[in-house]
């Protein structure tokens, strides 16, 4: 079965740190990778998604992929009280199309 | 107006009920999800349709039905609802995949249901 693996946290930074967010997927031949934003009771929002090996930068936001290493992360730089909240690793899935989602880690941004 | 509309946002029910949830978006997307949440156990998909004629079982698609009634439309049923189908509903949009496109879902507010 085709798995997404995240820390479940919570992850604790201080303000205006990098908060560090990692997930690692099984399915090797996976060419679309997302990471999504849910507040609690919300839904949840995408933020950046990334398809080729090395970093995507959008403002505060790096996505990084590995697919050698099946890994992709997030940096948070200069993180703010309003990034405390789920974030949710999903891989686009081979064969069927479907989207994987992680569990998702929980971070808190103290200020 | 929000592009992922789900109705009703909350639903209070008993046991042995049918209940329907529907969601309707305005995207233009060919492909429409449900999932449900649960605390710890993230998203699961339940059912997913990639056209209107298009049905296929998620993970989870036991003890629910959908029924795609337009492009925009896609309805889930509890044809008896349990308590353990108390969740966060949500459903989701996407495109069809195609150059230039971002193959990535589109979620509607949600809806809590809770079955007593």
């Amino acid at each position: 079965q085709k798995e997404v693996e995240q820390n479940s946290g919570p992850l604790s930074v201080p303000e205006g740190a990098i908060a560090s967010l990692n997930c690692t997927y099984s399915d090797r031949g996976s060419q679309s990778f997302f990471w999504y934003r849910q507040y609690s009771g919300k839904s949840p929002e995408l933020i950046m998604f990334i398809y080729s090996n090395g970093d995507k930068e959008d403002g505060r936001f790096t996505a990084q992929l590995n697919k050698a290493s099946q890994y992709v992360s997030l940096l948070i730089r200069d993180s703010q009280p309003s990034d405390s909240a789920t974030y949710l690793c999903a891989v686009r899935s081979t064969g069927d199309d479907k989207i994987i989602f992680g569990k998702g880690t929980r971070l808190h941004i103290l200020p | 107006d929000a592009d992922v509309t789900q109705t009703p946002r909350n639903r209070i029910t008993k046991t042995g009920k049918r209940i329907m949830l529907e969601c309707s978006q305005t995207k233009g997307h060919d492909r429409m999800y449900w999932y449900r949440q649960d605390p710890g156990l993230g998203l699961r998909l339940i059912y997913y349709s990639f056209d209107v004629k298009d049905i296929n079982k998620g993970e989870i698609s036991d003890g629910y039905s959908v029924s795609r009634q337009a492009q925009a439309k896609f309805s889930l049923s509890l044809e008896s609802a349990i308590p353990n189908q108390t969740a966060l509903y949500f459903c989701a949009t996407s495109e069809r995949r195609r150059q230039g496109a971002i193959d990535t879902q589109y979620f509607g507010p949600g809806t809590r249901l809770t079955v007593l």
